[in-house]
């Protein structure tokens, strides 16, 4: 069965860092694109950053461009987003989601069910 | 950067009815457009990839149409766990986007 399970959430300051931690099972984590997309309060979805299965290329909204950084560890079987400068605008539930297809993006087939992240002084 | 659009931005069926959702692009994504479905406190759901092939799981109800830039969701016979929001989302080009939203509720 196809886990995936955000942390890392929590409160924090504006211009404050966070680093979210998505762990992952049931499947082989190193084939499979991953991303990041987050749902600000009563809002809809918004794509966040994605990363390829290698962890070679990676997209970002723009935006976040400049400071989130996503990565992965496929040692570990587990994803992160690294979010630096972080604004009120940014507090939201950011989910990770694993691609539908082995080595190229794709939509997204399964879903964690999200940490939040709440930017306030 | 592509911008999606739905519409309407809320749907009031009847249970039994058929409902029909658009899903816009701003230039064309060719077929690689998705539907998810998101009930309240509740993680999206896969319904269709590729524009028109159903996800693992989804019952014959859903389908989905379209090419380029005009995409529809239709739900056949409404159920009563079908109430929810859909989304579109185009993965063609980057940045991937969401449409805003479909908020599909009970007449």
């Amino acid at each position: 069965e196809v886990q995936l399970l955000e942390s890392g959430g929590g409160l924090v300051q504006p211009g404050g860092s966070l680093r979210l931690s998505c762990a992952a099972s049931g499947f082989t984590f190193s084939t499979f694109a991953l991303s990041w997309v987050r749902q600000a309060p009563g809002k809809g979805l918004e794509w966040v950053s994605a990363i390829s299965y290698g962890g070679g290329s990676t997209y970002y909204a723009d935006s976040v461009k400049g400071r989130f950084t996503i990565s992965r560890d496929n040692s570990k079987n587990t994803l992160y987003l690294q979010m630096n400068s972080l604004r009120a605008d940014d507090t939201a539930v950011y989910y990770c989601a694993k691609d539908r297809i082995e080595y190229y993006f794709d939509s997204s087939d399964y879903w964690g069910q999200g940490t939040l992240v709440t930017v306030s002084s | 950067e592509i911008v999606m659009t739905q519409s309407p931005a809320t749907l009031s069926v009847s249970p039994g009815e058929r409902a029909t959702l658009s899903c816009r692009a701003s230039q064309s994504v060719s077929s690689n457009l998705a539907w998810y479905q998101q009930k309240p406190a509740q993680a999206p759901r896969l319904l269709i990839y590729g524009a028109s092939t159903r996800a693992t799981g989804i019952p014959a109800r859903f389908s989905g149409s379209g090419s380029g830039t005009e995409f529809t969701l239709t739900i056949s016979s409404l159920q009563s766990e079908d109430f929810a929001v859909y989304y579109c989302q185009q993965y063609d080009y980057w940045p991937q986007a969401f449409g805003q939203g479909t908020k599909v509720e009970i007449k």
